[in-house]
């Protein structure tokens, strides 16, 4: 089970900071990746990054001159700092479980965690 | 690497069966379906193109190669009328991206 957390109103320019916290799994899990995923209003999916536990992190290169991800193996979590905001990062923010063995696919999400940008 | 969906809409009635597209921009080894309804986060339907997920009924279907994918739904259901999307997994350099859905209503 994974559960995000953080602020649902963050102003314009400041960093956003989320968590999510993970049950029932190890982060430690040398066969998956932990991913963030967000969805603007009415709008589709866009991969944010991937994370390994051993601090490997894959990034969407439209993103990842503001983006931060990390890995907490003690505290079964991950984090997703947002850098610079603007009112284009208002959106649903997810993270999910991903295969890391041979397929990629997301199987478990999180319910999402709603940010608003706005002044 | 970008996934184009067909039709963004697809008005259909229940029983009927649907073909959804998936088109990348290059030629993709791993593709996956997620199904998604309003409030919800994304549900995953198929992976490795034509692999069902736990739980996932028989009358949802993958299939396809390269560079075209079709999510086939038999009998639809009441509760199929979502929105869909493929998502793709590509090797070097390592990024993922999704299509950007089919809604699936009803007619």
């Amino acid at each position: 089970q994974l559960q995000e957390s953080g602020p649902g109103l963050v102003k314009p320019s400041e960093t956003l900071s989320l968590n999510c916290s993970v049950s029932g799994d190890s982060i430690s899990n040398t066969g998956l990746y932990w991913a963030w995923i967000r969805q603007s209003p009415g709008r589709g999916l866009e991969w944010i990054g991937s994370s390994y536990y051993n601090g490997r992190i894959y990034y969407n290169p439209s993103l990842k001159t503001r983006v931060a991800i990390s890995v907490d193996t003690s505290r079964n979590y991950i984090s997703l700092r947002v850098k610079s905001l603007t009112v284009a990062d208002t959106a649903v923010y997810f993270c999910a479980r991903q295969d890391a063995m041979y397929h990629y696919f997301m199987d478990v999400w999180g319910q999402g965690t709603t940010v608003t940008v706005s002044s | 690497i970008v996934l184009t969906q067909s039709p963004a809409t697809l008005s259909v009635s229940p029983g009927e069966r649907v073909s959804l597209s998936c088109r990348a921009s290059q030629s993709v080894s791993n593709l996956a379906w997620y199904q998604q309804k309003p409030g919800q986060a994304p549900r995953l339907l198929i992976y490795a193109v034509s692999t069902r997920a736990t739980g996932v009924p028989v009358r949802f279907s993958g299939s396809g190669s390269g560079t075209e994918f079709t999510l086939t739904i038999n009998s639809l259901q009441s509760e199929d009328f979502a929105v869909y999307y493929c998502q793709q997994h590509h090797e070097w350099p390592r990024e993922y991206s999704f299509g950007q859905g089919t809604r699936l209503e009803i007619k």
